[in-house]
């Protein structure tokens, strides 16, 4: 089956703590992204992804990093967390423009820091 | 500055009928635009894809229009039934070259028995 999988689903941590939020995909995806959603402001981009080796800013990347060794995996790093980055989270891969461009999601991964 | 608007208020609507929900822009050239529906908790689901030189799209009971010169796309639900209650966001391409979707905040619809 066709999927993102991001984890860990729920997580509540304290401001400092360093984090990894994990993405894979299944779908050889060459483009990932993470994006953050927050009420009223909606899906806003962190970072992303065109290929290995290959990643960009979004519109909202500070607090975060990324990397991408493996075409199927794309993890967003937390390294020193604060209240503002509590969110949710989602990963999203695509073939990319060539083909239909349809975002594939993650369920998520809701962010508490403390 | 470039904005993307949806009706932040809910629509709420009988089963049965059709539901039109908006997403108006400014700013931006999109070469397509995308809808998606998201559930509670859930990540966003595809649902369509219309491009600048489509005027419409259809797929079962939905169907999309895309207006370049009003810089408006209306997502119609025919028939809607209880089960398309979710959150409806519009997306486009900022068209720099590359995958970049921009989204809007989306519109919760009710669809009451």
């Amino acid at each position: 089956e066709a999927q993102v999988t991001q984890n860990p689903r729920y997580l509540i941590t304290v401001t400092g703590k360093k984090l990894t939020v994990t993405c894979s995909q299944n779908m050889n995806h060459e483009y990932m992204s993470w994006y953050r959603q927050d009420p009223g402001l909606g899906l806003r981009q962190i970072y992303y992804s065109m290929n290995v080796e290959v990643t960009d800013k979004g519109d909202v990347p500070e607090g975060y990093k990324v990397s991408r060794k493996e075409k199927r995996n794309f993890p967003l790093i937390l390294e020193s967390p604060s209240p503002n980055q509590t969110s949710l989270y989602f990963c999203a891969s695509t073939l990319g423009r060539a083909n239909t461009g349809e975002l594939f999601f993650g369920e998520g991964s809701r962010l508490t820091v403390l | 500055s470039q904005k993307i608007e949806q009706n932040s208020e809910a629509l709420n609507i009988q089963e049965g009928k059709t539901a039109t929900l908006t997403c108006n822009y400014t700013n931006y050239s999109p070469a397509y635009l995308q809808w998606y529906r998201q559930d509670p908790g859930r990540g966003p689901v595809f649902l369509l894809l219309i491009r600048e030189n489509e005027k419409e799209k259809r797929k079962e009971r939905l169907k999309v229009t895309f207006d370049t010169t009003l810089k408006q796309s209306l997502f119609h639900i025919t028939a809607s039934q209880p089960a398309d209650s979710a959150t409806y966001l519009c997306a486009l391409d900022e068209n720099t070259g590359f995958q970049k979707l921009v989204f809007g905040t989306g519109t919760r619809l009710l669809v009451s028995p």
